[in-house]
């Protein structure tokens, strides 16, 4: 199975910092990823597909990057709603995996 | 409005059997691939099991392959998870989700743009 690691696994920010998270896949996948974001006690909503196209109704203050092995979630103000934890996932192939998460916490 | 409704989850015993069903409603549910993930308390999200739209392709996570099935009724708009010989580590919250279409996978499921609200197992004794 590909192994997908994030970093970092906490992150401490204030509103209107630019936040930075990665995406490391054990091998290729070519740019097949997504990201999420989950708040506690919700399910994960979808933000980024195939590394770098925005859901609809996503705001646009997120966006991702990369390719192959090395990828990157970016917000680019943290505004009070973005606190959460934010995970990726590779649709290369099966089993599907989801990195180990990043918990966005208030500075 | 495009919705995932689980339900079927319980506390149940080791070795005991539960099935889990998701209802859908607001899209034309036989047009695409559904999932189970699932997610243990405290900790982050573990794809379980996934379905094509025809019913005709499935695909598990090695941690569940033998005793988990996947099934859907495509008249019923409902996708199900038969989960046997359960063990304490497949204790977690179970979502359903549905496959995006725009993801542009060329596997059955890519990335999930509808979620279900979960539905709760717990094995234990």
């Amino acid at each position: 199975d590909i192994q997908m690691t994030q970093s970092p696994s906490t992150l401490s920010a204030s509103v209107g910092d630019r936040v930075t998270i990665t995406c490391r896949a054990s091998q290729s996948i070519s740019s097949w990823l997504a990201w999420y974001q989950q708040k506690p006690g919700k399910a994960p909503k979808l933000l980024i597909y195939k590394a770098s196209s925005l859901e609809s109704g996503v705001p646009s203050r997120f966006s991702g990057s990369g390719s192959g092995t090395e990828f990157t979630l970016t917000i680019s103000s943290l505004q009070p709603d973005d606190f959460a934890t934010y995970y990726c996932q590779q649709y290369n192939s099966y089993s599907l995996t989801f990195g180990g998460g990043t918990k966005v916490e208030i500075k | 409005e495009v919705q995932l409704l689980e339900s079927g989850g319980g506390l149940v015993q080791p070795g005991g059997s539960l099935r889990l069903s998701c209802a859908a409603s607001g899209f034309t549910f036989s047009s695409y691939a559904m999932s189970w993930v699932r997610q243990a308390p405290g900790k982050g999200l573990e794809w379980v099991s996934a379905i094509s739209g025809s019913g005709g392709s499935t695909y598990y996570a090695d941690s569940v392959k033998g005793r988990f099935t996947i099934s859907r009724d495509n008249s019923k708009n409902t996708l199900y998870l038969q989960m046997n010989s359960l063990r304490a580590e497949d204790t977690a919250v179970y979502y359903c989700a549905k496959d995006h279409e725009g993801s542009g996978s060329y596997l059955a499921v890519g990335a999930f743009d509808i979620w279900g609200q979960g539905t709760m197992v717990t094995v234990s004794s």
